[in-house]
């Protein structure tokens, strides 16, 4: 089974909207982190924001906010007011296990945003 | 402010031919990480390494090899270069203390054919 799906392979999206895409992920631990990174045009990665399993209130950063819902497993991040610069893909990314076993990341296999001006 | 720097950013190679990814990180994070990227696809973890001299098998470490001699350079071998491993390679670090909040910091991408 694919521990994160992202079931949204691209959207558009009009200027100045909100968008949601979704995240959903799958794991046994009670202990895990979700993260999302944009990766425009350019191929860089950037994050965006982070989520923990025990963090009682949905993630903010800016116009960035994670709807969290644990019972679900699903982690959908919102882009409100949507910008040109919001094109890109978004990857959803989680971390299992405890500190020692590295830290790593599985990955979505994306979403592709497009703005409309 | 440089972060983790890769080189090169571009290489072709022909099938069977060796070579390395430089990766260097300047803020003395303990993990290091090698990712893959095929086209239209999520990153794929190669390799990761927890410190200077210890390194692991992430899900797709066949045809590579890595090395951890310093806390800063975390290199990557193509040993026998195979068109299956045309993609873009990312080399990532992140903070030890990380258990909650902090990201994995990423380099710029090694964009990498084999022909």
């Amino acid at each position: 089974a694919q521990k994160i799906t992202q079931t949204q392979p691209g959207m558009f999206v009009q200027e100045k909207e909100a968008v949601t895409l979704d995240c959903t992920y799958d794991t046994s631990d009670q202990s895990y982190g979700l993260f999302w990174y944009k990766q425009p045009s350019s191929g860089e990665m950037i994050f965006l924001i982070y989520q923990g399993s025990y963090d009682e209130q949905n993630a903010t950063e800016g116009r960035y906010s994670l709807n969290f819902q644990k019972a679900r497993k699903s982690a959908n991040l919102v882009i409100s007011a949507s910008q040109l610069g919001d094109s890109a893909m978004y990857f959803c990314a989680m971390r299992e296990g405890p500190r020692a076993a590295g830290n790593k990341l599985t990955f979505g296999g994306g979403t592709r945003v497009l703005v409309k001006p | 402010n440089a972060g983790v720097t890769q080189t090169p950013k571009f290489r072709i190679l022909k099938i069977g031919q060796s070579m390395t990814l430089q990766c260097t990180q300047d803020m003395n994070h303990n993990y290091m990480y090698w990712y893959r990227q095929d086209p239209g696809m999520g990153l794929k973890l190669i390799y990761y390494s927890v410190g200077a001299g210890i390194t692991d098998k992430g899900e797709v470490p066949n045809g590579y090899n890595v090395s951890r001699s310093t806390t800063e350079d975390f290199p990557l071998r193509l040993e026998l270069a195979a068109p299956s491993q045309t993609s873009v390679y990312f080399c990532a670090s992140s903070d030890v203390r990380a258990y909650s909040n902090q990201p994995q910091h990423f380099g710029d991408g090694t964009r990498l054919s084999i022909l």
